[in-house]
């Protein structure tokens, strides 16, 4: 299958500081991208649609100011979190959707967030 | 709201077939049942999807019942690195506002040695 990059794996960083996370789909244009959080022992729980070269559709209760999210190019989408707070501290989680063929969903490995 | 009802968690031994069911009753004529699954702190996979016809690929067989409101997720030589929780979602297969997928709770799969 394809390959979905993200980048950092693992962050921690101290509250009210912002953090990005890359996402990049390595062998496939993607010209949508999506970004889930998933906190412990929870499902994946889709924060935004990020659509290349418009803005993102965030879902109901995301704050689009405080998850700032640009999708730059058909490979590579990032993740702002801005003014961390210690409730932010979650498992983010990319995926990218390979525009040919069936429009498959490929996820990135993650990057774990801690907001000390 | 839950399109998918699986069971929270089940076993198996290692090298017999793990059968993970998954109902969805609601399912419409132009959704794809797709599996993920996600194993500790990593990233979903991509398993299987299908349609209506049985599907089957070096990974996983699904068997999706004629009238499509249930189907079945075979691991046909389980190993202890199959456990993992498993998501069964219904999807339209193409682009659009309702071609995101939503994850469930998923059923853990545990493989026992």
């Amino acid at each position: 299958g394809a390959v979905v990059s993200q980048h950092p794996s693992r962050v921690i960083c101290k509250s009210g500081t912002s953090v990005k996370i890359e996402c990049r789909s390595l062998d496939f244009q993607a010209t949508t991208m999506f970004w889930y959080r998933q906190f412990p022992k929870q499902s994946l729980m889709l924060m935004a649609t990020s659509n290349e070269g418009s803005k993102a559709t965030y879902e109901q209760g995301v704050e689009k100011d405080k998850f700032l999210i640009n999708h730059a190019s058909l490979t590579l989408s990032t993740l702002t979190v801005t003014s961390a707070h210690p409730e932010d501290s979650s498992f983010y989680i990319c995926s990218a959707r390979d525009s040919s063929g069936e429009n498959e969903q490929f996820f990135g490995p993650g990057t774990r967030l801690t907001v000390l | 709201d839950a399109k998918t009802t699986q069971p929270t968690s089940m076993d198996c031994a290692e090298g017999r077939a793990a059968n993970l069911p998954c109902n969805h009753s609601t399912i419409s004529g132009n959704e794809y049942v797709y599996w993920y699954r996600q194993i500790h702190s990593q990233g979903p996979q991509y398993i299987i999807h299908g349609l209506k016809n049985n599907e089957t690929n070096e990974m996983a067989s699904l068997i999706i019942t004629e009238d499509r409101k249930s189907s079945t997720l075979i691991l046909p030589h389980a190993t202890l690195r199959d456990t993992a929780v498993y998501y069964c979602i219904v999807r339209v297969g193409r682009t659009g506002a309702n071609s995101k997928l939503t994850f469930g709770k998923g059923i853990t799969l545990s493989v026992r040695p």
